[in-house]
């Protein structure tokens, strides 16, 4: 059964913090990584990893995949306000891209 | 604007009735999804369906059923078998195939209690 654990659940940071979330995923057929940020209503897409090693970044957020590890973290730095909400990280697998969620992790950022 | 669009965004159901959620793309996406979401939980497949007149169960498909007539459209019908429906439903649609660099995009949801 594909499998993907995220950590920490929850995390109450300071403005200002620099936050590290992570996920680890087992699963069958393994195509990408992808990470979500969901407020209210639906996933907002942050990253999509399929290689090893390879950083990817947008304003204060970035991303880093190990596939021999079968890990990824998100990183978000100088963290706002805004930054809080659920954090959730999916396996995509197979030639149905079908992905599979971790729980989530909810970020709440105090002034 | 190309997106999902899912209607209702609240509906309340009383036991035993059976509802159907809406879900209509207008992205040319093949790939349409079904999920549901619960409090404090990520997101669980209930069904998928990667060309027209074809689906397969996702993981939690008990309960539930769908259709897919056309490209467009990818309707769920919550069953009175299903015991516990109160629950966030989202619908996605992407592009299947070899290429892994096409996110999913997700509808707006459909909020259903069962009164």
């Amino acid at each position: 059964e594909d499998k993907v654990v995220q950590s920490p659940l929850s995390l109450v940071v300071h403005e200002g913090d620099t936050v590290t979330l992570n996920c680890s995923y087992e699963v069958t057929n393994f195509r990408s990584l992808l990470w979500y940020k969901q407020e209210k209503k639906a996933p907002t897409f942050l990253f999509m990893l399929t290689s090893s090693g390879i950083e990817k970044k947008s304003g204060r957020l970035s991303s880093i995949l190990d596939k021999k590890e079968l890990f990824s973290i998100l990183n978000i730095t100088a963290t706002q306000t805004g930054d809080s909400a659920v954090y959730l990280c999916a396996a995509r697998t197979g030639t149905a891209s079908k992905l599979t969620f971790g729980t989530g992790t909810r970020l709440q950022v105090t002034l | 604007d190309g997106g999902i669009t899912q209607s209702p965004k609240y509906l309340f159901r009383k036991e035993g009735q059976n509802v159907t959620l809406s879900c209509e793309q207008n992205l040319n996406h093949d790939a349409m999804y079904w999920y549901r979401q619960d409090p404090g939980q990520g997101l669980r497949l209930i069904y998928y369906s990667q060309i027209v007149n074809d689906f397969q169960k996702g993981d939690i498909a008990e309960g539930y059923s769908v259709s897919r007539e056309k490209k467009e459209s990818f309707p769920l019908t919550v069953t009175s078998a299903q015991k516990n429906p109160t629950a966030f439903y989202l619908c996605a649609s992407s592009i299947p195939g070899q290429n892994p660099n096409y996110g999913y995009t997700f509808g707006s949801g459909t909020r259903l209690t069962v009164v």
